[in-house]
């Protein structure tokens, strides 16, 4: 695997469901992130990691729980979500310290919140 | 805040011509990096150019050039001779220096007319 990888790439799930989204970056970098994608939007940061810390939460509701138990892998854990969390969501990895911060991202996990 | 606007949400164009993508933002700092972003229907975002706010020279990635003015806070792309492959959206994002931080437009949907 090479790159940013995101499983599953498609998740159906009820209100009243527990599921993970999971990324991995294969590319030794430092920090990860977490955005949300809708349609005519902009990418919404949610999370960031730097070194495994948070280093940012943009006001994320609760049901929004994200792990990152590396610098390799972060995952978001959701549960009871609302239908209008319905969305794309895309991990990205960086390595921070150098001039400027070009984002590296997944092919997103498109979630259904029926 | 920082804010970054894309006016056009759609645009076309012919297969070998040229197209334009606009992209204006607002910053009250002086030293800060834009980029152009491009996520093909796989959905896979991809870096395509880059430019630091302190360079008066327009940034060229191949068929890919931008053309950045500071003062009115624009920041184009333009891609010459047009491919199949190019059909993507493309968003415009702004980064703080030293923030690490991106701020993305809405985007632009490109279709690549044959």
């Amino acid at each position: 695997e090479t790159g940013v990888t995101q499983t599953p790439r498609h998740l159906v799930m009820g209100m009243t469901n527990k599921k993970s989204l999971k990324c991995e970056q294969h590319l030794g970098h430092n920090a990860m992130y977490w955005y949300k994608q809708s349609a005519k939007k902009p990418l919404e940061l949610m999370f960031v990691y730097n070194f495994k810390e948070q280093t940012e939460n943009n006001s994320v509701p609760s049901r929004f729980s994200p792990e990152c138990p590396n610098s390799s892998h972060l995952f978001l854990h959701l549960h009871t979500l609302q239908p209008e969390d319905s969305a794309l969501y895309l991990c990205a990895s960086s390595q921070e310290g150098r001039t400027y911060n070009e984002q590296f991202f997944g092919p997103g996990t498109r979630l259904t919140v029926l | 805040a920082q804010t970054v606007t894309q006016s056009q949400p759609e645009m076309s164009v012919q297969e070998a011509e040229t197209v334009t993508l606009s992209c204006t933002y607002d910053t009250s700092e002086s030293d800060y990096y834009l980029f152009w972003y491009k996520q093909p229907p796989s959905r896979q975002m991809i870096l395509v150019i880059r430019q630091e706010a302190y360079k008066q020279q327009n940034a060229t990635e191949n068929r890919f050039s931008v053309n950045f003015q500071k003062a009115a806070k624009s920041f184009s792309l333009k891609i010459s001779d047009s491919q199949l492959g190019d059909a993507a959206m493309y968003f415009c994002a702004y980064e703080n220096f030293g923030n690490e931080k991106l701020t993305f437009g809405t985007g632009t949907r490109l279709t690549i007319i044959p």
